[in-house]
C-alpha cells in the first residue's frame, strides 16, 4: 500500500461546479496535510494546509481531514478553467518530521 | 521574492555519464530537497539535507549522491547515469523560521534529464 494514495484522474468537471479531490494516507499518527497545485510544465505551488480535524477554508478552496479515516480531501467551488492542473496531496510525519511524502496527482480538467 | 534556481533546466546525457544538476535558494533556508517527478507515481523523495554538510537518504536514494557545502547550494549527483533515471527533477528548501509544522516546500522550476 501507498503511503499516500490519490486517484490520478483525469477528473473532468464544467465550469462553475465543484471539484472534489481525494487523498488517503496509511501513516495514522500524521499529522499535517497539504495540497498542491501544479500547472503543466511549472512546479508545484502551496495552496492550502489542514492539521486539525474537519474543515478549512480559503476562497473557493475548503479542504477537508478526517484523522480517523485517515482521508483528507479538497474542494473547489465555482471551479474556473485556470483551477485545469495537476493537485498533489502532502502528508507530513511519516519516519521523520523533515519530509513531505507526496500523492501521486490527480490531473484537474475544468471545462468551459 | 523567494527563489530557488535549479541550473539547467533541460539535460540530455548518454549512459555511464557523470551529471551535476545544482540548486541554489536566496532564502537562508536550513533544509533543501531533492525529488524526482514521474509519471503515475508523483514526487518521490531522493535525498534531503537539514544543515550544511548534513544529508539523509530519502525514499529512492540509490544511484544518487549529495552535495552541501554552502547552505544556500544543494547539488544532486548521478555518479553514472542510466535510462531508468531520466526523469523530472525538483529542487525544494524550506525554512526553519515559518514553524516545523509548515509544509510550504518552495521548489525550483525543474530540470528534466534524459538518458540516452
Amino acid at each position: 500500500q501507498k503511503e499516500v494514495e490519490q486517484n490520478s484522474g483525469p477528473l473532468s468537471v464544467p465550469e462553475g461546479a465543484i471539484a472534489s479531490l481525494n487523498c488517503t494516507y496509511s501513516d495514522r499518527v500524521s499529522q499535517s496535510f497539504f495540497w498542491y497545485r501544479q500547472y503543466s510544465g511549472k512546479s508545484p505551488e502551496l495552496i492550502m494546509s489542514i492539521y486539525s480535524n474537519g474543515d478549512k477554508e480559503d476562497g473557493r478552496f475548503t479542504a477537508q481531514l478526517n484523522k480517523a479515516s485517515q482521508y483528507v480531501s479538497l474542494l473547489i467551488r465555482d471551479s474556473q478553467p485556470s483551477d485545469s492542473a495537476t493537485y498533489l496531496c502532502a502528508v507530513k510525519g511519516i519516519q521523520g518530521a523533515q519530509k513531505l511524502v507526496f500523492g501521486q496527482g490527480t490531473r484537474l480538467t475544468i471545462n468551459p | 521574492d523567494v527563489k530557488v534556481t535549479q541550473s539547467s533546466r533541460y539535460l540530455v546525457k548518454r549512459t555511464g555519464e557523470k551529471v551535476f544538476l545544482e540548486c541554489v535558494q536566496d532564502m537562508d533556508h536550513e533544509n533543501m530537497f531533492w525529488y524526482r517527478q514521474d509519471p503515475g507515481l508523483g514526487l518521490r523523495l531522493i535525498y534531503f539535507s537539514y544543515d550544511v554538510k548534513m544529508k539523509e537518504k530519502g525514499d529512492i536514494p540509490e544511484g544518487y549522491s549529495v552535495s552541501r557545502e554552502k547552505k544556500e547550494r544543494f547539488s544532486l549527483i548521478l555518479e553514472s547515469a542510466s535510462t531508468n533515471q531520466t526523469s523530472m527533477y525538483l529542487c525544494a528548501s524550506r525554512g526553519f523560521g515559518r514553524g516545523l509544522n509548515t509544509g510550504e516546500l518552495f521548489f525550483g522550476e525543474g530540470s528534466r534529464l534524459t538518458v540516452l
